[in-house]
């Protein structure tokens, strides 16, 4: 099965820092690569996604990058804000377990 | 759209017995998929259905089951509940089963301690 690991556990940032949060994982056939976020006692949500044929992908404050000879994605969050404190999970996609791989999760912490 | 939702949302039960937990998707969703998320263990696949067929299974033992009714509404059941058992229970829905296609929709989840 796909393992994957996410780096660090736990990310503490200043307000209006910029947050890299990584995440690795092990099955080279994996096509999709979502990040997903969840804030306190609230549910997970979709927050941006890649897939295979596309190395980065912006969407306002957010951006994801793909390495596949790596095997690792990364989200990248700018100019933090408090809302942006969070577990972000990452799930990448290997097409023969035919689900999305959850990770444990980094929990980021934005000090105002 | 009303979305994802889940009842009841707290439970609290004693080990050995059985529980049902609820989801109903959002409108016009035929899949949906249930997680077991516990503290940093992120959330751990159990299974998913889509127009009433069991279509994957995660490595839960038996049980851990579920089903899923023709207006897509789905149940899960633990029986002989153990105290490992207490978790977050989340179901998604999405259109399709088809991952990366179809966006998949969280409900706010089951809390079940089991004492």
């Amino acid at each position: 099965g796909e393992n994957v690991e996410q780096h660090p556990s736990t990310l503490s940032v200043q307000e209006g820092d910029s947050a890299v949060i990584k995440c690795t994982y092990s099955d080279s056939a994996s096509n999709y690569f979502p990040w997903y976020k969840q804030e306190l006692g609230k549910r997970p949500q979709l927050i941006i996604d890649i897939r295979s044929n596309v190395g980065e992908k912006k969407d306002q404050r957010i951006a994801v990058t793909l390495n596949k000879t790596a095997k690792h994605f990364s989200l990248h969050i700018t100019e933090t804000q408090p809302e942006d404190s969070a577990v972000y999970f990452c799930a990448p996609y290997p097409p023969g377990n035919n689900r999305l791989a959850f990770g444990k999760g980094n929990q980021v912490v934005v000090i105002p | 759209k009303a979305g994802v939702t889940q009842t009841p949302r707290y439970l609290i039960k004693t080990r050995g017995q059985q529980v049902t937990l609820s989801c109903s998707p959002i409108s016009g969703h035929r899949s949906v998929s249930w997680y077991q998320q516990t503290p940093g263990q992120g959330l751990q696949f159990l299974f998913e259905y889509f127009s009433e067929t069991q279509r994957n299974k995660g490595n839960f033992p038996g049980r851990f089951s579920g089903r899923q009714f023709s207006n897509s509404r789905s149940e899960m059941n633990v029986s002989t509940l153990e105290l490992g058992d207490s978790a977050l229970y989340l179901c998604a829905s999405s259109l399709g089963p088809r991952v990366g296609v179809y966006e998949q929709y969280f409900g706010p989840g089951t809390r079940l301690t089991v004492t």
